[in-house]
């Protein structure tokens, strides 16, 4: 029982490469979001999908862009990375549907941009 | 827009209670809370939905005032397992059916022996 995974845990990238962070959930959950979260700041939104097919921005989408492939995965990639972009990134699913839902996150991956 | 937690930060000793609140400018569909562990992932609590419902799960319980726009979180006779941060994340609607999670900063609760 996988619940939310994402690979990698852990990345190094110098400034101006590209990676996609990959996010996967077991649940059979329509709505799967991504988020930043730095020091002092919070989870930030960047962006989420309500369904398979849909996606919208959040709080803070500049630089990053989504592909929700199917159902179960939801991916996040940045096309020249930043410094600014250094963070702990989370990816979540919920089966939220008529109603609200509790949100699952996985375990994170540890971004450094140098 | 994240919605605004207060404290930012709160030290108990074992036992003691504490009292940590929500609020958004914007109308809310439902408030959720997580508790974060370092280096962990976020772990749900509960979620309180529009007409003003108090839940509860064993000394941690929450409230949400709908008209103020405001959720409040009851930590009665903390445990040092309580340590950690909490967030509040809040629902709106953002077109159709979609409804948009956004969360606040974080209150870092530190529970001393």
């Amino acid at each position: 029982n996988a619940g939310v995974t994402q690979t990698p845990k852990f990345q190094v990238l110098k400034t101006g490469q590209s990676m996609t962070l990959q996010c996967a959930q077991d649940m059979n959950h329509n709505s799967m979001y991504w988020y930043r979260q730095d020091p002092g700041m919070g989870l930030r939104l960047i962006y989420y999908s309500a369904s398979e097919g849909t996606t919208d921005k959040g709080e803070v989408p500049n630089g990053y862009n989504v592909s929700r492939l199917n159902k179960r995965e939801f991916s996040l990639r940045l096309e020249s990375a930043a410094p600014s972009q250094t963070s702990v990134y989370f990816c979540a699913s919920s089966g939220r549907g008529e109603y609200s839902a509790e949100a699952f996150f996985g375990q994170g991956t540890r971004l450094t941009v140098v | 827009q994240q919605p605004v937690q207060s404290p930012q930060a709160v030290i108990l000793r074992e036992g003691e209670d504490a009292v940590i609140n929500c609020s958004s400018s914007k109308a809310l569909y439902s408030v959720h809370w997580y508790r974060q562990k370092h280096g962990e992932a976020p772990v749900f609590l509960m979620i309180l939905l529009k007409g003003g419902e108090q839940k509860g799960h064993d000394k941690i319980s929450a409230s949400f005032n709908e008209k103020k726009q405001q959720s409040s979180l009851y930590l009665t006779a903390s445990q040092l397992s309580y340590s950690g941060t909490y967030f509040c994340g809040t629902e709106k609607r953002s077109g159709g059916s979609n409804y948009k999670l956004t969360f606040g900063k974080g209150t870092l609760l530190t529970v001393n022996p």
